[in-house]
C-alpha cells in the first residue's frame, strides 16, 4: 500500500445529504491533494494544501469544502451535491518542499454515487 | 501552459511481447515527467519519474521510460508484457519553470495484455 488511506471506500448519498470524505497519510508529508476522477475525463485537481495552507482551489463549486486540520489529515465536506458529482475522489500527498519534482502518492479513492 | 497527451485510448498486446504506451508533453523549460498505473477500483500507483540525468529511467514492475527532449516524448516500455500489467496508465508532467502550477495528467491509456 502507498501509506495514504481514505474512508469510506464507497458512499451513496442523496442530493440533500451532508457527508465527509476522510484522507490520512502516514508518510510524514506536508502537502495533500484532492482529485476528482470521472469516467472518460482526465484527472481533475480540486484542492491543494501545503503545510496546512490551501494553495490551490481549482474553481471547485462551493458544495465541496476542504479542511486540513494538520499535515496528516485532509477532509472533503460534501453538501447538496448533484448527480454529476458522482465520481472517484482521490486523495494524494507529497513532501511539500519542492512540489515540481515531488512524487505524489495516492490513496485508493472513495467511489461516490449521488442519487 | 503545460499539457500532456496520451494519443492512444487503448493498447492491446500479447503476453510476452514488448509493450509501449505513448506520452508527449508541452511545458516551459525543463520537464518533470511521471508515469502512474491504476488497477481497477484502486488509486494511482507511482511507477517512475524523470527529473534530470539519464534519459532512460527504470521503475517498478520491470517498466522503463525514455525521455526524448527533441521529440518531447516520454514513452513507457516493458520488454515482456504480463497479463497482470493490464491496467490504466497515466502520464503526468510539470515544467521546471511553472511556478506553483500543479502536475498535469494525461487522460490515460488502457493497456490490455492478452494471454
Amino acid at each position: 500500500e502507498t501509506g495514504v488511506t481514505q474512508t469510506p471506500r464507497h458512499l451513496v448519498m442523496g442530493m440533500t445529504n451532508k457527508k465527509s470524505l476522510k484522507c490520512e497519510q502516514h508518510l510524514g508529508h506536508n502537502a495533500m491533494y484532492w482529485y476528482k476522477q470521472s469516467a472518460k475525463k482526465p484527472l481533475e485537481l480540486m484542492f491543494v494544501y501545503n503545510f496546512k495552507e490551501q494553495t490551490e482551489n481549482n474553481s471547485v463549486p462551493s458544495r465541496f469544502s476542504p479542511e486540513c486540520p494538520n499535515s496528516s489529515h485532509l477532509f472533503l465536506h460534501l453538501h447538496t451535491l448533484q448527480p454529476e458529482d458522482s465520481a472517484l475522489y482521490l486523495c494524494a500527498s507529497s513532501q511539500g518542499r519542492v512540489e515540481g519534482r515531488e512524487t505524489q502518492y495516492f490513496g485508493p479513492g472513495t467511489r461516490l454515487l449521488v442519487l | 501552459a503545460q499539457s500532456v497527451a496520451q494519443p492512444e485510448d487503448q493498447v492491446n498486446v500479447a503476453e510476452g511481447n514488448p509493450l509501449t504506451v505513448k506520452c508527449t508533453y508541452s511545458v516551459s523549460g525543463n520537464p518533470y515527467l511521471f508515469w502512474y498505473v491504476q488497477y481497477p477500483n484502486r488509486g494511482l500507483q507511482f511507477l517512475l519519474k524523470y527529473i534530470t540525468g539519464d534519459n532512460l529511467v527504470k521503475g517498478s514492475y520491470g517498466f522503463e521510460a525514455e525521455f526524448n527532449k527533441s521529440q518531447t516524448s516520454f514513452h513507457l516500455k516493458k520488454p515482456s508484457a504480463l497479463v497482470s500489467d493490464s491496467a490504466l496508465y497515466f502520464c503526468a508532467v510539470r515544467g521546471e519553470s511553472s511556478g506553483n502550477t500543479p502536475l498535469v495528467f494525461g487522460k490515460g491509456t488502457r493497456l490490455s495484455v492478452i494471454a
